[in-house]
């Protein structure tokens, strides 16, 4: 199943900024799909922290922003703290596939 | 909102499952909503999502056919009917509720999960 590309693992020490990001395709991405983010902090479900217009749901600070062009998304993390250690996922609409996520990137804090 | 799976089971390979999704705090069926399973080897898969009304269903191509999603407003229950299992299907499987308004595409709201285990 196609799946968006994110690097495997990210870290920085407190207070640094941290970037992660989502390669796609003509299909997904680069179709014009807005681009989801999730954060999945450990033994939980995901959750929607962030879409690809920076638009986040209540209690999501602004220390985490999204970007997106052509086929690639990215997802920063300002003023990184002990409680961003989790994993992220992208997802996007796909033409192809409807869904797709991305491989997910664990987020060490140092 | 509040998503609540059941039915994970340990299962012998080529067998069949039925998974559950009981929903309550929102209009259930307003909603299309989504499986997706997380798997140690393959991180968050897309599986199936179902419309509102049950017209439209999509299911991954990777599955072949041998998953197919329904729901019961009524009820608002949610279903995944599994078959022909694997050990590549093991995994967490949560159900998901599709935004439509602020973040149309995006899973909004997520349960927290049923194992499925398929082994021998």
């Amino acid at each position: 199943q196609p799946t968006l590309t994110q690097p495997p693992s990210v870290s920085g020490a407190p207070g640094r900024r941290v970037s992660i990001s989502c390669s796609g395709t003509r299909s997904n991405i680069g179709s014009g799909s807005d681009v989801f983010w999730y954060q999945q902090l450990p033994g939980e479900a995901p959750r929607l922290l962030i879409s690809g217009n920076n638009k986040r749901p209540s209690g999501v600070p602004d220390r985490f922003s999204a970007s997106k062009s052509g086929t690639s998304a990215s997802l920063a993390i300002s003023e990184l703290q002990a409680e961003d250690e989790a994993d992220y996922y992208c997802q996007a609409h796909d033409d192809n596939e409807w869904r797709v996520f991305g491989t997910g990137t664990k987020v060490t804090v140092l | 909102v509040q998503l609540v799976e059941s039915g994970g089971d340990l299962i012998q390979p080529g067998g069949s499952l039925r998974l559950s999704c009981s929903a309550s705090g929102f209009s259930f069926s307003s909603y299309s909503m989504n499986w997706v399973r997380q798997t140690p080897g393959k991180g968050l898969e897309w599986i199936s999502q179902i419309s509102g009304d049950s017209r439209t269903r999509r299911h991954a191509a990777s599955l072949k056919g041998r998953f197919s999603v329904s729901r019961d407003n009524a009820r608002k229950t949610l279903f995944l009917q599994m078959t022909r299992l694997s050990a590549e299907d093991t995994g967490l499987y949560y159900c998901a509720r599709e935004d439509f308004d602020d973040y149309p595409n995006a899973s909004d709201f997520w349960g927290p999960g049923t194992q499925v285990t398929v082994a021998s």
